[in-house]
């Protein structure tokens, strides 16, 4: 289909690893968001990407996370040094650019996630 | 900063049952809101939303009106299905930027 595709669905590694999460958005969306659904946190924002810069980088809770985004489209998540707090479920998002203005927000298109587990 | 509080779950209904989720939000100035939803199994879907003070948002027989006066916006729908159990999130995206801050979403079961 034509949506939001995330991979790998699934991730299971050990504390201390790196791992890198791949989001390939719609084609034609120039916004990106990464979020990150937990139990304990609900969902949160983590980073926003316009083209392949990130205006918006609040949400990132570490200086292991990090993101980067190439050829405006695909972006990939990277969380060094894994810690069990990092176990979530990471998804990504994409819409169009907002044309600027009061009530201009283009919804955003989730896709499935990635289910991280930290053992 | 921007915040979003809804209902707490679970909410179990009967078929064809009115559900209503309640949902407020503070931010400055004027807000997106929406409402997205988690079938089980599956991703976030937006449901419906809306951009601007009094607008209606509708969609699937779930509606919810935009209003400034109570910094509300409430989920409502006549008679649910079975096919409507889900958890439901209320969203807003600032007047000035792009980010979307969530409830804490609500489950809902619908019985048969």
């Amino acid at each position: 289909g034509a949506g939001v595709s995330q991979s790998p669905s699934n991730k299971v590694t050990e504390k201390g690893k790196d791992v890198e999460l791949r989001c390939d958005p719609i084609s034609g969306h120039t916004a990106l968001y990464w979020y990150r659904q937990s139990l304990g946190q609900g969902l949160e924002f983590l980073i926003y990407f316009q083209g392949n810069s990130a205006p918006d980088k609040s949400g990132l809770p570490s200086d292991r996370f990090s993101a980067e985004r190439t050829g405006g489209s695909v972006s990939t998540l990277t969380i060094q040094r894994t810690q069990q707090e990092d176990s979530a479920v990471y998804l990504c998002a994409s819409s169009l650019a907002s044309t600027g203005g009061r009530g201009s927000n283009q919804p955003q298109h989730f896709g499935d996630g990635t289910r991280l587990s930290i053992l | 900063g921007d915040s979003v509080t809804q209902m707490e779950g679970p909410v179990t209904l009967s078929e064809e049952a009115f559900l209503t989720i309640n949902c407020t939000y503070t931010a400055t100035g004027y807000p997106s809101l929406f409402w997205y939803v988690q079938y089980p199994g599956e991703g976030l879907q937006l449901l419906l939303k809306a951009t601007k003070a009094d607008d209606k948002g509708s969609n699937k027989g779930f509606e919810a009106t935009y209003r400034k006066e109570t910094t509300s916006f409430h989920l409502e729908k006549g008679s649910v299905q079975v096919s409507d159990s889900a958890v439901y999130f209320c969203a807003l995206s600032p007047a000035a930027g792009n980010k979307l801050t969530f409830g804490g979403g609500t489950r809902v079961l619908v019985k048969p």
